[in-house]
């Protein structure tokens, strides 16, 4: 059966704290990881990793995909209060490229 | 920039009635899904189409049908309406399969 986990699944820290959120999966015929950030609405997208150990960077935000250890992390420096979110990880896997998500991590971020 | 539109945004029913939830998309995105969002739960996949023509189940398919007569459009029906049905509705598009997916904002709905 295919499988997303998320750990943790939820942490608080405070403003300026750096953060590391974990994904691992056992999923048929990897395609790639998305991660997504859900505030109250729609998950928004943030990075798409298909090989490892190639870093993606956006400001603060970073992640990085191991397909040998079948793991994920996103990492957030400097954390602050607008990061406070559910995060999602997903896997696109299998001949139709099904996409299927863990079940977060909510992140709150006190000032 | 409309993106991926899903309407209605809140909807209540009734027990056994059905009703279709729209979702339409101006990208020319080949690949649409449905999600269902429940506290704790994660998204779960309900069903998801390829192309004008073809769809096929996800993990959660029971209670709902789907169809994608044009490429913009993927509605999904509820059949008979029961109280488990009672979530967070999203629909999804993507350019193609296996990158980024775009999301509407959603369709809360309660079964009573």
């Amino acid at each position: 059966e295919d499988k997303v986990v998320q750990s943790p699944l939820s942490l608080v820290v405070h403003e300026g704290d750096t953060v590391t959120l974990n994904c691992s999966y056992e999923v048929t015929n990897f395609r790639s990881l998305l991660w997504y950030k859900q505030e109250k609405k729609a998950p928004t997208f943030l990075f798409m990793l298909t090989s490892s150990g190639i870093e993606k960077k956006s400001g603060r935000l970073s992640s990085i995909l191991d397909k040998k250890e079948l793991f994920s992390i996103l990492n957030i420096t400097a954390t602050q209060t607008g990061d406070s979110a559910v995060y999602l990880c997903a896997l696109t896997h299998g001949s139709n490229y099904k996409l299927t998500f863990g079940k977060g991590t909510l992140l709150t971020v006190n000032p | 920039n409309a993106g991926v539109t899903q309407t209605p945004k809140f909807q209540v029913l009734k027990t056994g009635q059905s009703m279709t939830l729209q979702c339409a998309q101006d990208m020319n995105h080949e690949y649409m899904s449905w999600y269902r969002q429940d506290p704790g739960m994660g998204l779960r996949l309900i069903h998801y189409s390829v192309g004008a023509g073809i769809t096929d189940q996800g993990e959660v398919p029971n209670g709902y049908n789907v169809s994608r007569s044009t490429t913009e459009d993927f509605p999904l029906r509820l059949l008979s309406a029961a109280p488990s049905q009672t979530s967070v509705y999203f629909c999804a598009s993507s350019f193609r399969m296996g990158t980024e997916a775009f999301f509407g904002q959603g369709t809360r709905l309660t079964v009573v």
